[in-house]
């Protein structure tokens, strides 16, 4: 089955961080760029980060600059996401998607900024 | 950035009626436009396109239309199933952007 599964949310302090990971199968992952895309509680979509295929072209939202990390692993078939200096303003959930049109979401980690 | 601005940002509808929805774009971005579907508490799911590209698997009744700036999601006879909200993304350039979404509601 072509999927993609996210994990790693959880609750954080402010100021803290967090790895998220998407797991990929079902199909090439390594043919494919990927994104991340975040959506705050009743709120709408975001796209926060982008990486190519190879990992030589990536992209970042202002709203996560210098803050968050995006990477890929091909032989695990694995997206990440390192979330540092979290805000409360980061609450959402976090889709890993695939390419540039988004044929195929995961289905979304929820990430908490709390004290 | 490209702003995307969709209209109305919520509509009640009676089954079978139809539903447009428009997606205004601050510049140009040719056909870089796509549509989503996402019901409550699942991911969104792509409907169309490349602005008028139906998605392998999408009913007949959604279609996509428009160029440029201005762009349209049309349902033709809404179906109780269809309730959800709608987003259009833009493809054109970084940072990717969407519209803030249309809720359709079932009377």
């Amino acid at each position: 089955e072509v999927q993609l599964v996210d994990s790693g949310g959880g609750l954080v302090q402010p100021g803290g961080s967090l790895r998220l990971s998407c797991a990929a199968s079902g199909f090439t992952f390594s043919d494919y760029s990927m994104n991340w895309v975040r959506q705050a509680p009743g709120k709408g979509l975001e796209w926060i980060s982008y990486i190519s295929s190879s990992s030589s072209t990536i992209y970042y939202a202002d709203s996560v600059k210098g803050r968050f990390t995006i990477s890929r692993d091909n032989a695990k078939e694995s997206l990440y996401l390192q979330m540092n200096s979290l805000r409360a303003e980061d609450t959402a959930v976090h889709y890993c998607a695939r390419d540039t049109v988004i044929y195929l979401w995961g289905q979304g980690t929820l990430v908490t900024v709390s004290s | 950035e490209i702003v995307l601005t969709q209209s109305p940002d919520f509509q009640s509808v009676t089954p079978k009626e139809k539903v447009t929805i428009t997606c205004r774009a601050s510049q140009s971005i040719g056909s870089s436009l796509h549509w989503y579907q996402q019901k409550p508490d699942q991911s969104p799911k792509l409907l169309i396109k490349y602005a008028s590209q139906s998605f392998s698997g999408v009913p007949s009744r959604f279609s996509g239309r428009g160029s440029g700036t201005e762009f349209t999601l049309t349902i033709n006879s809404l179906e109780a199933e269809d309730a959800a909200t709608y987003y259009c993304h833009q493809s054109s350039s970084l940072p990717w952007t969407f519209g803030q979404g249309t809720k359709v509601e079932i009377k």
